[in-house]
């Protein structure tokens, strides 16, 4: 069965500091790799993802993301983080690219001025 | 503008009765889910479709039904059989090419009164 491990309840990180937000997986067959972020009392956005291909991924907000297969690692990233950051990161994983995604149980992110 | 649009944004509900939350999208997305969020645990699955007059049970579906009659359109409805249905829920919608990502609503607060 297909899961998804975020290590980490809570990320604290100062502003202008880089982060990182962690998260491992295990699925049979090729992993297709999702992170999402959610404000307060709001649905889900998409930040990025891995399909295939650059083993670094870059999307919304500047945030990117390294997949490490032998480490079954999908890492969310950004070079200097900002208070508005501040949010709820999921990851996701979709095994072989059926739609069902799969969650992890979420980080907080807390980025202080 | 597209979209996924899930109504109420807050609903209360009595035990013993049943409810029924909104989801629309006009995307022209195939697949549609529902997922329930709860703190500490992420999101879990409660039903998915992938086409119209179709639809499969997700991780939890005891307590819940669902229709899909048109595409844009896949209702839940919270019956008096789930124990605990306080929570926030969201809808999403995708589609069902391999590794494109699930548009989600603004979710629905559901507390039982």
């Amino acid at each position: 069965a297909q899961s998804v491990a975020q290590p980490e309840d809570q990320v604290n990180v100062a502003e202008g500091n880089p982060l990182t937000v962690k998260c491992t997986y295990s699925v049979s067959g090729n992993p297709y790799l999702f992170w999402y972020v959610q404000y307060p009392n709001r649905g889900l956005q998409f930040l990025l993802k891995y399909i295939t291909g650059d083993n670094l991924v870059k999307g919304s907000y500047g945030f990117e993301a390294e997949f490490n297969k032998s480490q079954t690692s999908f890492h969310l990233k950004k070079p200097s983080a900002l208070v508005s950051d501040s949010a709820l990161y999921f990851c996701a994983v979709s095994p072989n690219g059926f739609q069902k995604l799969v969650f992890g149980t979420g980080t907080r992110l807390l980025v202080s001025p | 503008d597209g979209g996924i649009t899930q109504s109420p944004k807050y609903l209360f509900r009595k035990e013993g009765q049943n409810v029924t939350l909104s989801c629309e999208q006009n995307l022209n997305h195939d697949a549609m889910y529902w997922y329930r969020q709860d703190p500490g645990q992420g999101l879990r699955l409660i039903y998915y479709s992938q086409i119209v007059n179709d639809f499969q049970k997700g991780d939890i579906a005891e307590g819940y039904s669902v229709s899909r009659e048109k595409k844009e359109s896949f209702p839940l409805t919270v019956t008096s059989a789930q124990k605990n249905p306080t929570a926030f829920y969201l809808c999403a919608s995708s589609s069902t090419v391999g590794g494109t990502e699930a548009f989600f609503g603004q979710g629905t607060r559901l507390t039982v009164v």
